[in-house]
């Protein structure tokens, strides 16, 4: 397997533009998982979901954020409009419970 | 929610030395595993240890849920074992991280 897939591996955008990034989950994982790494505030677990189903969205920071889960295997994290305090590494992780998390290599965005 | 924390915060060791570095919880889990994110930013995954003690290779850990924390033992460390070592946690399926504890080793 491929392990989890995320992208674009690196993302520079202007400030007021949409932002989109991706993630494919390992076959037969049925949970994912967004998390934002910062170095103020560490990993924080933004949007969760189960079987394609949102469980919980409380870490997502405003409405300016959104996520979907279209079918089983791939999910969006979007930013519309991007500010320059979203800037940060991106990473989803898959699962198959009770196994633990795998996590993709990360997007590093960028908002000027 | 659920608090982590993870200590020391940072670790300075001499190549071939062991180090323990700790996790406790707040609460009662039912997830808890230990990630090694390596100088490049990729997270890896080290162990999937909610109860009990698990081994690989240098690596071990241990978690005591019933006194709610975790260790990680490093042994013989080498200079690639360097990062940051973060805990996660959690009562359902989505998980809680620690600050990490920022591993350093010298050659």
């Amino acid at each position: 397997d491929a392990g989890v897939i995320q992208s674009p591996r690196h993302e520079v955008t202007e400030m007021g533009q949409e932002v989109t990034l991706r993630c494919k989950l390992i076959s037969g994982h049925n949970s994912l998982f967004w998390y934002r790494q910062t170095m103020m505030r560490g990993l924080e677990l933004l949007i969760y979901f189960n079987n394609n189903v949102p469980i919980d969205d409380s870490g997502m920071p405003e409405d300016r954020f959104s996520a979907k889960m279209p079918n089983a295997s791939f999910s969006t994290l979007k930013i519309q409009p991007s500010e320059p305090r979203d800037s940060a590494v991106y990473f989803c992780a898959s699962s198959l419970h009770p196994y633990g998390y795998t996590f993709g290599s990360g997007t590093r965005l960028t908002v000027v | 929610g659920i608090q982590v924390e993870q200590s020391p915060p940072d670790l300075i060791l001499q190549e071939g030395a062991n180090s323990t570095l700790r996790c406790n919880f707040s609460d009662s889990v039912n997830n808890l595993q230990w990630f090694h994110q390596n100088p490049w930013g990729q997270l890896i995954n080290l162990f999937y240890i909610p109860s009990g003690t698990k081994q690989n290779g240098r690596l071990s850990a241990t978690t005591v849920a019933t006194e709610r924390y975790s260790l990680l033992y490093i042994s013989s460390s080498q200079t690639t074992d360097s990062g940051v070592y973060f805990c996660a946690v959690g009562r359902t399926n989505d998980m809680r991280f620690g600050a990490g504890t920022r591993l350093t080793v010298k050659p």
